[in-house]
């Protein structure tokens, strides 16, 4: 039983680059979300899914989209990075409502 | 617009003591409210999770409290071990059906041997 994974855990991007970050769980919960965390800012939410094939905005939404075509993973995707999105970024998943369950982070540097 | 502070920012304790790390929020209409830890380079770890209708919830050394009407949450650490040096968060649910959590931005402490 793994919990949440994530990959890559480290990555360096060129601004204008792409690429799409993984979340997997092996806990069968319905609500998966993405976090980023900032030095100063705590973490804000970017995404969230309450089940399969579902998608919805957080706190801080522009610039990233995501998809969950299966039910155990949540992929987050950027489509032009920008230093602005230089940041860890955290995937996390729930049963419910209450505990939610992260992963250890993926954090990503935008040039 | 739903706000939570934690104050202090950084703590710096000597092994033994009885600690308590504060978060404030600014509106009480509240699903719940839960503490977490977060160790340097890892993910968060929850501590305790308090519903809205409950005053406290209590794990091992440690105690959360709840008062809502004042926008309120304390974290207690009893004899401190520097096992427990970390960064300390909380966060909070506006209310049910939302499914965010608004996190404060966390409270640094460091327990000295």
């Amino acid at each position: 039983n793994a919990g949440v994974t994530q990959t890559p855990k480290f990555r360096v991007l060129k601004t204008g680059q792409s690429m799409t970050l993984l979340c997997a769980q092996d806990m069968n919960h319905e609500y998966m979300y993405w976090y980023r965390q900032d030095p100063g800012m705590g973490l804000r939410l970017i995404h969230y899914s309450v089940g399969e094939g579902t998608t919805a905005k957080g706190e801080v939404p522009d610039g990233y989209n995501v998809s969950r075509l299966k039910k155990q993973n949540f992929l987050l995707g950027l489509e032009s990075a920008a230093p602005s999105q230089t940041s860890v970024y955290f995937c996390a998943s729930s049963p419910d409502q209450d505990t939610q369950y992260f992963g250890p982070g993926t954090r990503l540097t935008v040039l | 617009k739903q706000e939570v502070t934690q104050i202090p920012a950084a703590l710096s304790v000597p092994e033994g003591e009885n600690l308590v790390l504060n978060c404030s929020f600014t509106d009480s209409a509240i699903y719940n409210l839960q503490w977490f830890r977060q160790d340097p380079g890892k993910g968060l770890t929850s501590l305790l999770l308090i519903q809205s209708s409950q005053r406290e919830q209590t794990s091992g050394r440690l105690n959360a409290s709840l008062d809502k009407s004042s926008g309120r949450s304390t974290l207690y650490i009893a004899a401190s071990q520097p096992g427990d040096s970390a960064t300390y968060l909380c966060a909070v649910t506006p209310q049910s059906g939302t499914y965010k959590y608004i996190f404060g931005t966390g409270t640094r402490l460091k327990v000295l041997a």
